[in-house]
């Protein structure tokens, strides 16, 4: 299976951040799929997940700016996170989990830098 | 939240030697239902995303050589690299998937020395 991601790389203040995450050779079914971020020089942080029924979980420390939907049809899943701030400035991530084994796919990261 | 701690922040180990990773959980990640431990070893070299080593704490993912080995139970747990080649120099972190949020470590760093 192969993740593969992208969206907006520069974003300003306040603004939406958008990516969606495609993937390639593998089914929706039986599957965790998270956004997971990393500032840059820093340690990794889980955003939230969704399973393929459309379940979701969210990092309370997030879940107020957050929400990660599903596209079955296109095989895509999507991350939006609201009223950024330079703190979100991160390398963003898709990755793929089951219920009981953590994420062994991940996509390639994209990196979202806000600024004014 | 499950807080994650790992000792040391950093090593320089020399080629052919072993390098040993300490990972502690604030909590126990030991899920009793199936006797299994819900943590999971990652390496992550430089422009990379993580790799995925070993989960359930002792279980290699596919593929990654044998010198990679998990061991622990409960809030302890250890990451060793048995004789290690210039290809492992990374951060490695651990994690822990028994309870949202799911939580890591602040990573280490393993250099050549």
């Amino acid at each position: 299976v192969q993740l593969q991601q992208w969206g907006a790389g520069l974003l300003k203040p306040s603004e939406t951040l958008s990516l969606t995450c495609a993937v390639y050779g593998g089914s929706f079914t039986d599957y965790y799929w998270s956004w997971i971020r990393q500032p840059p020089g820093g340690g990794l942080e889980w955003i939230g997940e969704i399973n393929h029924r459309g379940s979701t979980n969210y990092n309370p420390s997030l879940k107020s700016r957050v929400t990660i939907s599903l596209d079955t049809s296109k095989n895509q899943f999507s991350l939006q996170l609201t009223s950024v701030t330079a703190a979100d400035t991160a390398v963003y991530y898709c990755a793929r989990s089951t219920v009981t084994i953590p994420w062994g796919n991940w996509g390639q990261g994209t990196l979202v830098t806000v600024s004014s | 939240d499950i807080v994650m701690t790992q000792s040391p922040d950093s090593l320089a180990v020399s080629l052919g030697e072993r390098a040993t990773i300490n990972c502690k959980s604030s909590q126990s990640v030991l899920f009793s239902s199936n006797n299994k431990n819900y943590l999971g070893w990652y390496q992550q070299k430089t422009g990379q995303p993580p790799k995925l080593l070993i989960y359930w704490a002792s279980t290699r993912d596919s593929g990654v050589p044998d010198r990679f080995s998990g061991s622990g139970s409960g809030t302890d747990f250890t990451l060793t690299i048995s004789s290690l080649q210039a290809e492992d120099v990374a951060i490695y972190y651990c994690q822990q998937f028994y309870s949202t949020p799911f939580t890591f470590g602040p990573g280490t760093r393993v250099d050549i020395k």
